[in-house]
């Protein structure tokens, strides 16, 4: 069966330093992959996706996943964290009806 | 270009009672999915409707259902509310033929059921 999982429920890490969340994919076919970021009382906005081709994706405000197919992992990074980026991270995976699978999110918390 | 436009933003209900959702579409999309987002979970699908028909669905009961009309705005109706579905209820347009993929999604519906 197809699943997400978000290994970290919580991560906190201070102002301008980097940034690593984890992903793992479980999934038959070549995975269609997504990053989404939530807001307090906002939807999902999607910060980037991989489809095919190159393993490293660049998305909005700045930052970059890499996939990984022998480790099924699809980690979203970012080399300087701002305070505005403190919110729930969602990673999911796209099946062939067009359905999003989503993980269990990784809420972010950012140090002054 | 419009966004997702989700209404009522909060509602309460009663157990047993009815609810319906409303949904308008992002301009140029036609597919429209749902999804239950429980506290501290992340979206499950609900189900999706493409040319008006659902067009998948996900682990819910026959007591949630939903509707797209013609100008692709959508509808999704639960019946006999439980305590269980108090979630935040998200809708997500998309258009199909580009890869399906280019979701919008709307800011959603807080349903609290007592």
């Amino acid at each position: 069966a197809q699943s997400v999982t978000q290994p970290d429920i919580h991560i906190t890490v201070s102002e301008g330093a980097s940034l690593e969340l984890r992903c793992n994919y479980s999934y038959g076919a070549t995975p269609y992959l997504f990053w989404y970021v939530q807001s307090p009382g906002q939807g999902l906005q999607l910060l980037l996706k991989y489809f095919s081709g190159d393993t490293l994706v660049q998305g909005i405000k700045g930052f970059e996943a890499e996939f990984k197919r022998s480790q099924s992992s699809f980690n979203l990074r970012k080399p300087s964290v701002h305070w505005s980026d403190a919110a729930e991270y969602f990673c999911a995976v796209g099946d062939s009806s067009y359905k999003l699978i989503f993980g269990s999110g990784t809420r972010l918390l950012v140090r002054p | 270009e419009t966004g997702v436009t989700q209404s009522p933003t909060h509602l309460i209900k009663t157990r047993g009672q009815q609810v319906t959702l409303r949904c308008s579409s992002q301009s140029g999309h036609n597919t429209v999915s749902w999804y239950q987002q429980a506290l501290g979970q992340g979206p499950q699908f609900i189900f999706q409707y493409y040319r008006e028909e659902e067009n998948g669905r996900g682990n819910f009961p026959p007591r949630f259902s939903g509707l797209q009309f013609p100008n692709y705005s959508s509808e999704l109706n639960v019946n006999a509310l439980e305590l269980d579905d108090s979630a935040l209820y998200l809708c997500a347009s998309s258009f199909r033929g580009q890869g399906g993929y280019g979701y919008t999604f709307g800011s959603g519906t807080r349903l609290t059921v007592v």
